[in-house]
């Protein structure tokens, strides 16, 4: 059984820090990672998608892959009571099909 | 700019009904897609489509049925209604390849309960 882990949190960070939210996937061969952000009530919309080992940023936010450890990572530099969110990590490996993780939930305290 | 539309936001059914929930994208992709969401158990696919009048079952398909007689439409039956169908579901849609399959426009979403 392919398997996204995630840690379900919350996870809550001061407005200003840097929130470090972490994925690990079961699948050796998964190819293509995203990061998408789901407010309560709200559906998921994409915010970060990466597909080779190493960062890549976007504004205050940061993907990080590392396929030897099967890790992808997202940071968000300069915290916002606005980041407050859901954030779910999906993998999809050599059969297009996409795995999603269960979510961490993220807290800004003001 | 980008939409996917899902028919209905709030459905209140019975058991046994036959539920339809449409979902339309104007982005002319090739893919679609079914979730539900459950608290505690995250996004479960139901079925997906990566063509017209194509349709593959996807982690939970059990219960449900589609169909995609246009490009641009994909609807979600549910031939008998049963309590433990009651969830949000989710529609979705993206262009077709290895990287570009997992950039998913999602609609709002449709909550059903089923009493």
């Amino acid at each position: 059984q392919k398997e996204v882990e995630q840690n379900s949190g919350p996870l809550s960070v001061p407005e200003g820090a840097i929130a470090s939210l972490n994925c690990t996937y079961s699948d050796r061969v998964s190819q293509s990672f995203f990061w998408y952000r789901q407010y309560s009530g709200k559906s998921p919309e994409l915010i970060m998608s990466i597909y080779s080992n190493g960062d890549k940023e976007d504004g205050r936010f940061t993907a990080q892959l590392n396929k030897a450890s099967q890790y992808v990572s997202l940071l968000i530099r300069d915290s916002q009571p606005s980041d407050s969110a859901t954030y779910l990590c999906a993998v999809t490996g050599r059969d297009d099909k996409i795995i999603f993780g269960k979510g961490t939930r993220l807290h800004i305290l003001p | 700019d980008v939409k996917v539309t899902q028919s209905s936001r709030y459905l209140v059914k019975r058991t046994g009904e036959k539920v339809f929930l449409e979902c339309v994208q104007d982005m002319d992709h090739e893919n679609m897609f079914w979730y539900r969401q459950d608290p505690g158990l995250g996004l479960r696919l139901i079925y997906f489509s990566y063509d017209v009048k194509m349709k593959e079952k996807g982690d939970i398909p059990e219960g449900y049925s589609v169909s995609r007689e246009k490009k641009e439409r994909f609807s979600l039956i549910l031939e008998s209604a049963s309590t433990n169908q009651t969830s949000m579901y989710l529609c979705a849609s993206s262009y077709p390849g290895l990287a570009q399959t997992g950039e998913l426009f999602f609609g709002e979403g449709s909550r059903l309960t089923v009493l």
